[in-house]
Parts: structure tokens; C-alpha cells; sequence
């Protein structure tokens, strides 16, 4: 158990459709990463939060949005929803203090089924 | 950019085989370089890491040496075991402004008993 937490764990639902994936990351972790995993792509780095502001963005669709909220959990928001966003969403947490290069701790995910 | 290559698998073993799985790298700067495995319906697990030149990152029997001069980080395990049975990915942080992870597209181990 790497003490990130994610819910929920499976999410089942239709194109067109809004869903806010939740992560909690460890005790103590100031930083919240979120990643997609995919079949096509494999592992895709979304965004970074640090302490409640964006610190870094990656391979996010405007249609994908996150925040990080004053007791450090993070939310990702998923709208209008396509076939081709079913993935496994992860949630990762790191430690402060050396500006990322400290191992990031994974959260077991969140498995997106878009029909 | 960076990236991480792996090597195509699936890769199936025999238990007590001798396990390599090949990962190379291009990234600027002096990466960090991590093994995460995930277990079949889990998340990623920190397997390893290596945080300098030289650096040898061990656990449960595994083992990787940054290698600078090849930009290498090979995963190697003396005698693997069914519970082995998992997907590796070997990743890198390079740091600066970018705070991400780069994957490699991972490989699938299957031991057989």
C-alpha cells in the first residue's frame, strides 16, 4: 500500500458525460501527479499540482481539467466524454523539498469505461 | 525530448531463469531512473531507483546500474519466481521545470512454474 488513495476504482459511463475522478496522496506529499494509461499510448503524464497550484502540464486535454484543494487532495474533472478516454487514470504523490526528483508514489487507480 | 525505450515483450520465463529486461534512455541533463512494476489489476510499485552515474538500485532479488556511457538501466534478477509475473516499466525524471515522469511502454513478464 503505497498510501495514495484513489476512488473510485471503476467508473462506468456514457459519451457525453462528465466525471470527477478523486485522489488522496500521502502524508506529508505537497505534490499530486496524475497520469493516463492507455493501450495505444501507455503512460501519459496529465499534470502536476504542488500545494494547491499547477506546477506543471503535460499531455492534458482542454477537456480535462484539475484542481488541488487547501487539505491537498486532488480532483480530476473529465467532460464531454469520448470512446477514446476509457483508461486507467493514476494518481501519483511525491515528498517536498527537491524539486521532483524524489520518487513518486502511485495510487492503485481509476479504470474509466466510456460506452 | 525525453524518452525511454524498453524491450518488446512479453518476455516468459521458466521459474529460477535468469531475468533481463533492457531499458535505454534520452534525456537532458542527469536523470533520475526508476523500475516500477504493476501487478496484474494494481497500481505501479517503486521496484528501484538510481539517482546518479554508477548508482545500482536493488530489491526483492532485482538490480539495475545507472550506466551514464550507454544511458542504460537494465533490470536483471538472478532466479525469477512465478510471482515475478508482471508488467516492468522503467521510467526517468530529469527534472528542471518539467516535474513528469517518461515511461517506457513497459514489459510483460510472464514466469511460468
Amino acid at each position: 500500500d503505497s498510501g495514495v488513495t484513489q476512488t473510485p476504482k471503476h467508473l462506468i459511463t456514457a459519451t457525453g458525460q462528465r466525471v470527477t475522478l478523486r485522489c488522496s496522496p500521502r502524508s506529508g506529499d505537497l505534490s499530486v501527479y496524475w497520469y493516463q494509461q492507455s493501450l495505444d499510448q501507455g503512460l501519459q503524464f496529465l499534470i502536476q499540482y504542488y500545494n494547491g497550484e499547477e506546477r506543471a502540464k503535460g499531455n492534458i486535454l482542454e477537456r480535462f481539467s484539475a484542481q488541488q484543494f487547501p487539505d491537498l487532495h486532488s480532483e480530476l474533472n473529465l467532460s464531454s466524454l469520448e470512446l477514446g478516454d476509457s483508461a486507467l487514470y493514476f494518481c501519483a504523490s511525491s515528498p517536498p523539498g527537491t524539486g521532483g526528483r524524489e520518487t513518486q508514489y502511485f495510487g492503485p487507480g481509476t479504470r474509466l469505461l466510456v460506452l | 525530448g525525453d524518452s525511454v525505450t524498453q524491450m518488446e515483450g512479453p518476455v516468459t520465463l521458466s521459474e529460477e531463469a535468469f531475468l533481463t529486461i533492457n531499458c535505454t534512455y534520452t534525456a537532458t541533463g542527469y536523470p533520475s531512473l526508476f523500475w516500477y512494476v504493476q501487478y496484474p489489476g494494481e497500481g505501479l510499485q517503486l521496484l528501484l531507483k538510481a539517482t546518479k552515474a554508477d548508482d545500482k538500485g536493488s530489491n526483492k532479488g532485482f538490480e539495475a546500474t545507472y550506466r551514464k556511457e550507454t544511458t542504460s538501466f537494465h533490470l536483471e534478477k538472478g532466479s525469477v519466481q512465478v510471482s515475478d509475473s508482471a508488467v516492468y516499466f522503467c521510467a526517468l525524471y530529469s527534472g528542471g521545470s518539467n516535474y513528469k515522469l517518461t515511461f517506457g511502454k513497459g514489459t510483460l513478464l510472464t514466469v511460468n512454474p
